[in-house]
């Protein structure tokens, strides 16, 4: 089965230090690509995708996000982190055309040190 | 921007219970998805729904029913509630069949069994 590996499931960063959250799935066949933030007690909003266009894409809060195929990778980083994206961010996956549902990582807890 | 709205939001239920969670939106988007999301397992698949009546599996289907009578309404149903079912319920809808758009998602429902 296809799958997506989030390294790390939490990450503890300084305020102001590079963000940087990894994402690899399990195939090199070109898929759509995600990333969604989720605040404590709310749902996921999408920061991000990638559907065969540009490899680097940019995504909302100065969020940005790679894609690497031959690293079958699509990691996400942010320059300078602030205090508000502290969240939990997840990466998901699409493997085909039609009704195939995302395959979602387990999560990454980004915590955010003053 | 409540396009999407999961009804109740916090729910208390016995085991051996049978319990309804509502989806409904106002998109009038073809595919509708219910997840579950657990500490260490990020968000798992239960159900989906490509049209009104058409449903399919997920991942974690064991336990669990839906129905789609018509398009903004999407039922999850435990038939008897367990305790390994507490968890946090997310609906997500799609316009798209081919899921470059990726999803929105609702709010959540916290369920706890006891």
């Amino acid at each position: 089965a296809q799958s997506v590996t989030q390294l790390g499931s939490h990450v503890s960063v300084s305020e102001g230090a590079l963000v940087l959250l990894r994402c690899n799935y399990s195939s090199s066949v070109p898929p759509y690509l995600f990333w969604y933030v989720q605040y404590p007690n709310q749902g996921l909003q999408l920061l991000l995708k990638y559907t065969s266009a540009a490899t680097l894409v940019k995504g909302i809060n100065g969020f940005e996000a790679e894609f690497k195929k031959s690293e079958t990778s699509f990691h996400l980083t942010k320059p300078s982190a602030h205090m508000s994206d502290a969240a939990e961010y997840f990466c998901a996956v699409s493997w085909s055309w039609g009704n195939t549902p995302l395959v979602f990582g387990k999560g990454t807890r980004l915590s955010v040190i003053a | 921007d409540a396009g999407i709205t999961q009804s109740p939001r916090h729910k208390v239920t016995e085991t051996g219970t049978p319990v309804t969670l509502r989806c409904h939106q106002t998109e009038n988007h073809r595919y509708m998805y219910w997840y579950r999301q657990d500490p260490g397992h990020g968000l798992r698949l239960i159900h989906y729904s490509y049209g009104v009546k058409d449903t399919d599996k997920g991942e974690v289907s064991d336990g669990y029913s839906v129905s789609r009578s018509k398009t903004e309404d999407f039922l999850l149903t435990l038939e008897s509630a367990t305790s390994s079912q507490t968890s946090v319920y997310f609906c997500a809808i799609s316009a798209s069949e081919l899921e470059a758009d990726g999803y929105t998602f609702g709010s959540g429902t916290r369920l706890t069994v006891v």
